[in-house]
């Protein structure tokens, strides 16, 4: 079964403390794995698409990595407009394989 | 450019009663879905149009849950006789390609809060 668990459930980060949420899945293949982030009472945000092991992608303080079992988002030097929930997802090759498995997510809390 | 929207973006049934969600997707995105969002979960999958056709409803809890997109555009997703276990967040999106087209970021809407009485 395909699936997606996301750590940890909370976190919380001083303004300017780096650090990385983590993002491991099974899949019978991988089309892609996606970040996204929410804001309370907001629909999902894009972020990254990855499609391979290796793969790195960079927007602002978030950088996203992939690994054949696990994908990272990492926060370098936060600020407090970051903190939202941050989703993880992939997309399978099967039959339905159009359809976003999500995880819980991981929901960031940036103080200043 | 326009995002995707949905609308009523807040809707309160009483127990039993039909809603009907719409949503308008980015004009022109062949794919449209519909996940159903519970308080500090993920986003579930429902189901998947290609433009007019619907390929996957496998993630419809119910058979009080339908959908419809007849024209490839606005799509509808109603539900007969809610209950309480019905109270969610029921987000749309939508993607440029059908399922032949690669892998694409699908761009969601803000979503409808369902709260059934």
């Amino acid at each position: 079964e395909d699936q997606v668990t996301q750590s940890p459930e909370a976190l919380r980060l001083q303004e300017g403390e780096s650090s990385s949420l983590n993002c491991s899945y099974t899949v019978s293949g991988l089309r892609g794995l996606f970040w996204y982030r929410q804001d309370p009472g907001k629909g999902p945000e894009f972020l990254f698409t990855l499609y391979s092991a290796g793969e790195e992608k960079e927007k602002e303080r978030l950088k996203a990595t992939l690994t054949k079992k696990e994908s990272f988002l990492h926060i370098t030097a936060p600020k407090p407009e970051d903190s939202a929930t941050y989703l993880c997802a992939v997309q399978a090759w099967s039959q339905a394989g159009t359809a976003l498995i999500f995880g819980k997510g991981t929901t960031l809390s940036v103080s200043s | 450019g326009a995002g995707v929207s949905q609308s009523p973006r807040y809707k309160v049934a009483k127990r039993g009663q039909d809603v009907a969600l719409r949503c308008d997707p980015i004009s022109g995105h062949v794919s449209l879905f519909w996940y159903q969002q519970a308080l500090g979960q993920g986003p579930e999958f429902l189901t998947y149009f290609q433009n007019e056709a619907q390929l996957d409803k496998s993630g419809l809890p119910s058979d009080r849950f339908f959908a419809e997109r007849p024209e490839g555009s606005v799509s509808t997703l109603k539900i007969q006789r809610t209950q309480q276990e019905d109270s969610a967040v029921y987000l749309c999106a939508s993607s440029p390609t059908g399922l032949a087209g690669g892998t694409y970021e699908q761009y969601f809407g803000p979503g409808t809060r369902l709260t059934v009485t």
